[in-house]
């Protein structure tokens, strides 16, 4: 069955960056863009953006995060990853890839299936 | 951004109860609209894609209903494990936008 596994909990220095993996299995990497989303403890969800994982990896940040985070992949392992700069505590956060579908209109943004979160932790 | 706005915030009903959720956008969305389920420390999960969509595995007490900003998902009765905190998500335009949620606790 598919599967999205992330990587483990992380703690870091404001003004860190932090980078986050997410390892898919149990369906074909290439046929669905991958989305970030992230959620603030005992708050809601926000969208983070989007990769694709075939044509060049091209992405699509929300304005909030543009210049902070970089989303990549790597064919050969299935594997996204997410980056993010300049941390602040504010970024305190559990972070999830999700699989998105195989387009990438807005009418496509919706997440079938999703990693179990990494926790960071952004403190002095 | 489009917002999405959840009512209520919080409700607490009974095993067998029948349990509406309310989602309305500050536009209109057409059937745009996606249904989550997300439980303490995991994941959500997708219950409901373009408004009333079953998404495949979910059980059929779960439904959707609304099109342009008002949208309701409906428990027809619940179980225990139906516990848990919905939202709702539109998917009309970037950024993809989410309610605050709504938390279903045990009366």
């Amino acid at each position: 069955q598919m599967q999205l596994v992330q990587s483990g909990a992380e703690v870091k220095k404001p003004g860190a960056s932090v980078k986050v993996s997410c390892k898919a299995s149990g369906y074909t990497f290439t046929s669905y863009y991958m989305h970030w989303v992230r959620q603030a403890p005992g708050q809601g969800l926000e969208w983070m953006g989007i990769i694709n994982p075939i044509i060049g990896g091209n992405t699509n940040y929300a304005q909030k995060f543009q210049g902070r985070v970089t989303m990549t992949r790597d064919t050969s392992t299935s594997t996204v990853y997410m980056e993010l700069s300049s941390l602040r505590s504010e970024d305190t956060a559990v972070y999830y890839c999700a699989r998105g579908m195989s387009c990438s209109s807005p009418s496509c943004y919706r997440f079938d299936s999703w990693g179990q979160g990494t926790l960071v932790t952004v403190s002095s | 951004d489009i917002q999405m706005t959840q009512s209520p915030s919080s409700l607490s009903a009974s095993v067998g109860d029948r349990v509406t959720i309310s989602c309305r956008a500050s536009q209109s969305i057409s059937n745009y609209l996606n249904w989550y389920q997300q439980k303490p420390g995991k994941a959500p999960k997708l219950l409901i894609y373009a408004a009333s969509t079953l998404q495949s595995g979910v059980s059929s007490r779960f439904s959707g209903s609304g099109s342009g900003t008002d949208f309701t998902l409906t428990i027809s009765s619940l179980q225990p494990e139906d516990f848990a905190t919905y939202y709702c998500q539109q998917s009309y335009s970037i950024p993809p936008t989410f309610g605050q949620g709504t938390k279903v606790e045990i009366k």
